[in-house]
């Protein structure tokens, strides 16, 4: 079955950096597309980053823009997310889906993972 | 401010029918499939309706999707109490090239 296990989260201070991971199973990783979407406390769900499914297009959020990369190591099956220049409004749930098959830009996450927590705080 | 609008709550009595709105522009709503999704605090949103009409397998037949225009809406019949969640309506924006979720209705069943 498939499944996307998030990891990486945690409490950082302002200004620094964070790595997070997706591994995935139990489907062709390398054929779909990859997405992050987070929720900040109390808020709702915000479209972070995707990135296609060969990693040829990536696509990002106005508010992250220039500090967050999406990328993806389809050899071991992870989808990853470089989180830098941290600030407090970052701190959310981070869930990594699973998007459209092929090279699709959509809406369609069929399956997520449960979310890490990312604490921006000094 | 979500550039998708949706109602901040809905409720309804068990075996009730609610509809949920989602209103947006020609850039995203007007050319590009809605999806909704449920979630519960704590767990992995569910994809509820994709294509704007479409039922994933799983889910019940009791929630139904439909969109005209710049507008969707996702419409839960024989209402039950584990429908009580948070529901969000989801489309691609042409113009930000990017997703956009609406702030999400929480559906209370009373």
């Amino acid at each position: 079955q498939v499944q996307l296990v998030e990891s990486g989260g945690g409490v950082v201070q302002p200004g620094r950096s964070l790595r997070l991971s997706c591994a995935a199973s139990g489907f062709t990783f390398s054929t779909y597309g990859m997405y992050w979407v987070r929720q900040a406390p109390g808020k709702g769900l915000e479209w972070v980053a995707l990135i296609w499914y060969d990693g040829t297009y990536k696509y990002y959020a106005d508010s992250v823009k220039g500090r967050f990369t999406i990328s993806r190591d389809n050899s071991k099956n992870t989808l990853y997310l470089q989180m830098n220049s941290l600030r407090a409004e970052d701190t959310a749930v981070y869930y990594c889906a699973r998007g459209p098959w092929g090279g699709v830009t959509d809406a369609h996450f069929d399956y997520w993972g449960q979310g890490t927590l990312v604490t921006v705080s000094s | 401010q979500s550039v998708l609008t949706q109602p901040p709550s809905a409720s309804g009595t068990p075996g009730q029918r609610v509809t949920i709105s989602c209103s947006g522009s020609s850039s995203n709503i007007g050319s590009n499939y809605v999806y909704w999704y449920q979630h519960l605090p704590g767990t992995a949103p569910k994809l509820l309706i994709y294509r704007n009409n479409q039922r994933p397998s799983g889910v019940p037949d009791r929630f139904s999707g439909s969109k005209s225009g710049t507008s969707a809406s996702l419409a839960i019949s024989g209402l039950r109490s584990e429908d009580e969640a948070d529901y969000y309506c989801a489309t691609w924006d042409d113009s930000l090239s990017g997703v956009l979720f609406g702030g999400g209705t929480k559906l209370t069943v009373l």
